[in-house]
Formats: structure tokens, sequence, C-alpha cells
């Protein structure tokens, strides 16, 4: 069976420190999907990662691909308020080539 | 710009009571998707055209049907909505590579929020 698990599914963080969320895959992809999701909201495209080694960075989100482990990180760095969302990773797979979601990491940054 | 459009944003329906919910694309893209997300949860794949090619999940519940009379339309149909459908209902599209088959990065629509009273 084809599985997305992302760890933490909840976090609580407080403003200005770092932390890095976990997106485990167990089928193998060539790319992978991080996607932010804030309250009453669709998906919001973060990074696209496309090979392995792969590594791209938007303000705070650093986001990072390794094929051979079948694992993509997203790191925080300095985290602000602003960041409160609900973070997915996603990976294509089964026959079809559908995206395959994790179950969401809820990111809750604190003063 | 080049989007993904949904309408309505907010459908409130009473139980039993048909409903539709549409998505347009100016992407030209031939692939679109219907996905289903209730509160804390991920999205889930209801079905996609491929075309015209219609390509149900295998747990989608017959109460949900779609068309695509168009590559810019495609409308997700409700037959019976109960209480256990209100969700989030979002809309995606993606290009193919012809020559791998392969589907592209997917762009969401702002879904449409439905409540069944």
């Amino acid at each position: 069976e084809l599985k997305v698990e992302q760890n933490p599914l909840f976090l609580s963080m407080q403003e200005g420190k770092n932390y890095t969320i976990y997106c485990n895959y167990s089928t193998t992809s060539d790319r992978l999907y991080w996607y932010r999701q804030d309250p009453g909201k669709s998906l919001e495209s973060l990074f696209v990662l496309l090979s392995n080694g792969a590594v791209k960075q938007e303000g705070r989100l650093m986001a990072s691909l390794d094929t051979k482990a079948r694992l993509s990180t997203l790191h925080i760095t300095a985290a602000v308020h602003d960041l409160s969302a609900t973070y997915f990773c996603a990976v294509h797979g089964g026959s079809q080539g559908n995206l395959i979601f994790g179950k969401g990491t809820k990111l809750s940054v604190k003063p | 710009d080049a989007m993904v459009i949904q309408n309505p944003r907010y459908q409130v329906t009473q139980f039993g009571k048909p409903v539709t919910l549409s998505c347009s694309q100016t992407l030209n893209h031939n692939v679109m998707y219907w996905y289903q997300q209730k509160s804390s949860q991920a999205p889930k794949l209801l079905f996609h055209y491929y075309d015209k090619d219609f390509n149900n999940e295998a747990d989608t519940p017959d109460n949900f049907q779609s068309r695509r009379p168009n590559t810019s339309f495609c409308f997700l149909d409700i037959r019976s909505p109960g209480l256990g459908d209100a969700a989030m209902y979002l809309c995606a599209t993606s290009s193919v590579l012809r020559a791998s088959g392969r589907k592209e990065t997917q762009y969401f629509g702002p879904g449409t929020r439905l409540l069944v009273l």
C-alpha cells in the first residue's frame, strides 16, 4: 500500500525558534510537493522538488528531498506567526500516478 | 492570469437536494480532478478526467458524479447530499507529458465549501 507519512501531525512553536517537519513515502517518486493550507482556504503550492538532493528555499522555509531514503524535510527558520497553517506533502503514486497526500502537519506559531 | 476557478465559493443545500459544483480553468490542462476535504483531513481524490476519459476512485460513493463537457469546464454533481457530505470540495488541474503519460504539477482552485442542512 502506498503511504505518505508526515510527522509531527501537530506542532506548536514559539516565534523565533527552528523546527523540521518530516515526510516519508513508501513508493518511488521522482517528485515531491509541499503545500500550505490556511483555515478555510485551498492548497497553495510551496515547493516542487524534482530530483534527489534538491533543496529549495522561500523565506523562512526550506525543503529538501532524499529520494534514496524516500524522505523530504521542511525546515522552518526563526518561525513567525504568519507561518501558522497546515502543511501537506504529496507524491505521485498508484497506477494512475495521482497525488497521494500525507495527513498534514498543523503548525501553530505562538508569540 | 491563467487560473482555476470554482463556483460557488459557498453552497448551502438541504439534505437530499441535488447540488452541482462548478470548476473552470484557463490553463488548457487536459486533466481535471475533484477532491473532497473534511475538516482536519487531507484532500481525498474522488475522480478525475483525463481529456474525456472519466476515472473514478474505487471508494467514491455512487452519490457523486461528474461531467466534463469541454476542456475548460468540469462539474461535480451530488445527487442526494447527506450530512456527511459537508466538506470543502477542491478542483485541480494538471497537464500530462504525452510522451511519458506522466502527470505534472496540480494547480488547485479556491474550493467550494458545502454545507448540508
